[in-house]
């Protein structure tokens, strides 16, 4: 079945660092891709999503670009700041209709000041 | 602030009992995801309702189950609770069709 895989945590990193966390994913067709923020306390947050090969979402600094052809869509940031130290999901969405998304097990990423 | 809002925020129950979670969509959307976030299994998907209808399962026990009601807000109960159900529960509510899927803050069961 569908599956998601991201790297493991967590990722520490300084202040004003490049951030890249890893994620690759098994599926059938051409899903939809999302990558989730989930802070200290709080629900999930959709931070960006891509819907086709070659897509790339961006938000908040934040981007990743749909690759059909390694399966992955890797989160990147060129400057990361202490306030994005949170827990990062990759997911995506099938072709079934459910539209259920699938999660990755998530990666914590601590930005150290 | 998604617009989804869920209760309670916290659960505190014992073993064998019965809760119910509640979760109101954002105005204007017709599905409603169930979640489970627990440190062994992750997030998982656990049920889908549109528009009062389920529409798919997902790895929900026999113990759990859910209704969608025609304000469109969800319940999930969960009976004969065991340690092991302790978990933060999400729902996430979309669209008609079916974009992105926004998520409550969570209800977080622990089971004593």
């Amino acid at each position: 079945g569908d599956s998601v895989t991201q790297m493991e945590g967590p990722v520490t990193l300084s202040e004003e660092a490049f951030l890249t966390i890893n994620c690759t994913y098994t599926a059938t067709g051409y899903p939809s891709l999302f990558w989730y923020v989930q802070y200290p306390g709080e629900g999930l947050q959709l931070l960006l999503k891509a819907t086709k090969a070659d897509d790339k979402g961006s938000n908040k600094g934040f981007e990743a670009t749909y690759r059909k052809e390694t399966t992955s869509f890797h989160l990147e940031k060129g400057s990361v700041q202490v306030s994005d130290s949170a827990v990062y999901f990759c997911a995506l969405r099938g072709m079934d209709s459910s539209y259920k998304l699938i999660f990755g097990s998530g990666t914590r990423l601590l930005v150290r000041p | 602030d998604s617009g989804v809002t869920q209760t309670p925020k916290h659960l505190i129950t014992a073993t064998g009992q019965r809760v119910t979670l509640r979760c109101s969509p954002r105005s204007g959307d017709l599905s409603v995801y169930w979640y489970q976030q627990s440190l062994d299994q992750g997030l998982q998907f656990l049920i889908q309702y549109y528009n009062g209808e389920e529409r798919a399962k997902g790895n929900i026990l026999e113990r759990f189950s859910a209704q969608q009601f025609p304000d469109l807000h969800s319940e999930l109960n969960l009976s004969s609770l065991e340690l092991g159900d302790s978990a933060l529960y999400f729902c996430a509510s979309a669209g008609q069709n079916e974009g992105e899927q926004y998520f409550g803050p969570g209800t977080r069961l622990t089971v004593t």
